[in-house]
């Protein structure tokens, strides 16, 4: 079965700064898809990014950028020049390459921005 | 449209108890999707559907739950005889059923809290 580890339970940066959130995965698939879902206090999930395993390009999206790691099992994100509205709990997803699959999460990271 | 719509949004109940929650997808999403989500937690997979027909349940999915989305439309979600361990925020998601990288929309969820 495939697990989602994000070792991070909570992280801190300042306004302007960038910081870099940690995911690991554990599969035996080589297709599939990995994503970065944000939870703000709203509580409604909002998609940040996502990579395709095929592809060896890193995704980015403006401040949002991720750095892929496939023979490593990483997917790590990164958020350059923080601002308060990124302050929210991030969560590392999997998803198998199978129609209707369902995502596995990780147990995310709190993030903190400060001003 | 407006996004995913859940209801309620709160829902207290005392053990033993049936309660019933709603999600409201985008309305030319052919997949809905629920998940429980426990405090620190991830979301986790409960149920799938492609338009009508429930194509996927989790393991988590006792047979105190059960699911419909008649007409592929809407969806309920019933949980039976409620438990203290039930207590969790359970969320619904959508997606346009087109391809295994798409994007999930999220609702905001239903919080429940069984005393």
């Amino acid at each position: 079965a495939q697990t989602v580890t994000q070792s991070q339970p909570e992280m801190s940066v300042q306004e302007a700064e960038t910081v870099t959130l940690s995911c690991t995965y554990d599969t035996s698939e080589s297709d599939y898809y990995l994503f970065w879902y944000k939870q703000p206090p709203s509580r409604q999930m909002i998609l940040v990014i996502r990579q395709e395993a095929y592809k060896q390009q890193n995704a980015t999206e403006n401040r949002f950028s991720v750095n892929f790691q496939k023979a490593a099992k990483s997917f790590s994100l990164k958020i350059s020049d923080s601002q308060l509205g990124d302050a929210a709990m991030y969560f590392c997803a999997y998803r198998s390459d199978q129609a209707g699959t369902a995502l596995i999460f990780g147990k995310g990271t709190t993030l903190s921005v400060s001003s | 449209d407006t996004g995913v719509s859940q209801d309620p949004r709160h829902k207290i109940t005392k053990r033993g108890q049936n309660v019933t929650f709603r999600c409201d997808p985008i309305s030319e999403h052919n997949r809905l999707y629920w998940y429980r989500q426990t405090l620190g937690q991830g979301p986790e997979f409960l149920t799938y559907f492609q338009n009508e027909a429930q194509l996927e349940k989790s393991r988590l999915l006792s047979d105190r739950f059960s699911a419909e989305r008649p007409k592929g439309s809407f969806s309920t979600l019933e949980i039976q005889r409620t438990e203290q361990g039930d207590s969790a925020m359970y969320l619904c998601a959508s997606s346009l059923g087109i391809a295994t990288n798409e994007k999930l929309f999220f609702g905001s969820g239903t919080q429940l809290s069984v005393l």
